[in-house]
């Protein structure tokens, strides 16, 4: 489904840089997440949004930031406090937090 | 913490033949639980969930079942395809809570 657009596809970031990463959504959800994903492990949560204005950290969070100014935009941003960074980084969106989560198709971040 | 295992972690069947993926969870309020599909650098896909108050559910070839005493629930894939060949994760929710907590993933391998 096309609802989820995360930009770009590929990242590449230089050491002491900030880099942010594209989600939008047009699915009118009020719910967005961004996850990590590294090889062999299932996806770990960074930041969820409930609402505009609104988010919380997840489980790793550090090096990491969003804002949520507008609904259907959630953009996450990876700071030179995060060591290790490179990584597939998904967003997802869902109605509300009880309902199923819809993912993007992923920046594939690396270092330079 | 709440953590979800998933086994195997890499699954090769034949052709027609079925393939079960199993997940324990050990948050005893969990009550939600999806399986997501993710082809090679794709996003995942929500192929099936189940919710605590049913044991079973099923949609064609896939089946899930859950026993909430044991805190296992599992996915069953019946006549596969190559096209079933894929990364599956299992994952687990409490309604209500932010937080979905993911499996590390089963890598499908289906031979033609």
């Amino acid at each position: 489904d096309g609802g989820i657009t995360q930009s770009p596809k590929y990242l590449f970031r230089k050491e002491g840089q900030n880099v942010t990463l594209s989600c939008e959504q047009n699915l009118n959800h009020d719910a967005m997440y961004w996850y990590r994903q590294d090889p062999g492990q299932g996806l770990r949560l960074i930041y969820y949004s409930q609402i505009v204005n609104d988010f919380q950290k997840g489980d790793i969070a550090e090096g990491y930031s969003v804002s949520r100014e507008k609904k259907e935009s959630f953009p996450l941003t990876v700071t030179s406090a995060q060591k290790n960074p490179t990584a597939f980084y998904l967003c997802a969106s869902s109605t509300d937090r009880s309902q199923p989560q819809h993912f993007g198709d992923g920046t594939r971040l690396s270092i330079l | 913490g709440e953590n979800v295992e998933q086994h195997p972690s890499t699954l090769s069947v034949q052709e027609g033949d079925s393939a079960v993926i199993k997940c324990t969870y050990s948050d005893s309020a969990s009550n939600y639980f999806p399986w997501y599909k993710q082809e090679l650098g794709k996003r995942p896909q929500l192929i099936i969930d189940i919710r605590s108050n049913v044991g079973e559910k099923k949609d064609q070839r896939i089946a899930v079942t859950l026993n909430k005493t044991a805190k296992h629930f599992s996915l069953h894939i019946t006549e596969t395809q190559p096209e079933d060949s894929a990364v599956y994760f299992c994952a687990a929710k409490r309604t209500g809570g932010f937080k979905t907590i993911f499996g590390a993933g089963t890598r499908l391998f289906v031979k033609a």
